[in-house]
């Protein structure tokens, strides 16, 4: 089944240690979101990718950077992780921007 | 005023009721709008696109009116499942997509 893949499912990491979170698709999809949601808050677009085309969001702290080598991977490192960046972590893809997203199962991160 | 607004509820509503609830948007030249259901400590899941025309499929039935602004999402014959924050996003004339914070919904046996 065509799909997205979040790796790992849960993340734990000490203050300042840089993480990385892997993303995956099978849907051949152009388009591929990273973005942050906290408890009982709306998903926060951090980034997107159309293509290899990177659009950041204003407000996207630059702690947060994002690659993505080919159309199926994309990744979501943060240099120095803050306890105030513990969040689920969703990642997104759809065929054409701002279209109909699907997102993977989440990375949820946990800073000590 | 927030560019996307839904009232966060809980809705409680009893098995087999009909419910709706509307999100509401500032930007009237939005041109896309969509419905998510999330459930707790889930991914959000595509519950369906809202067209101008509206549409239905099944149960639920998605509307859009653009003159004031809004979109709703109406649940018949609710279902134990469906139990979920339900979350609308609108993609904006300035190359946006905006989420809104959700509408809780409980179904009560």
């Amino acid at each position: 089944d065509a799909m997205v893949i979040q790796n790992p499912r849960y993340q734990v990491t000490q203050f300042g240690k840089p993480v990385t979170l892997s993303c995956s698709q099978t849907l051949n999809h152009n388009v591929m979101y990273w973005y942050q949601q906290k408890s009982s808050q709306a998903p926060k677009l951090l980034f997107h990718y159309y293509d290899k085309d990177f659009n950041n969001e204003a407000d996207t702290p630059d702690n947060f950077q994002s690659r993505r080598p080919n159309t199926s991977f994309c990744f979501l490192d943060i240099r120095s992780p803050g306890l105030g960046d513990a969040a689920m972590y969703l990642c997104a893809t759809s065929g054409v921007q701002y279209n109909e997203q699907f997102f993977g199962p989440g990375t949820r991160l946990t800073v000590l | 005023r927030k560019e996307v607004e839904q009232d966060p509820g809980p809705f409680n509503v009893p098995e087999g009721a009909t419910v709706a609830f509307n999100c509401t948007y500032s930007n009237s030249a939005s041109q896309s709008f969509f419905w998510y259901r999330q459930d707790c400590r889930k991914e959000p899941k595509l519950l369906m696109s809202v067209y101008s025309s509206g549409n239905e499929d099944g149960r639920f039935t998605a509307q859009l009116n653009r003159a004031s602004q809004y979109i709703s999402l109406l649940i018949r014959d609710s279902k134990l499942s469906d139990s979920a924050t339900y979350l609308c996003v609108v993609f904006d004339s300035n190359y946006q997509l905006i989420w809104g914070a959700g509408t809780k919904l409980i179904i009560k046996p």
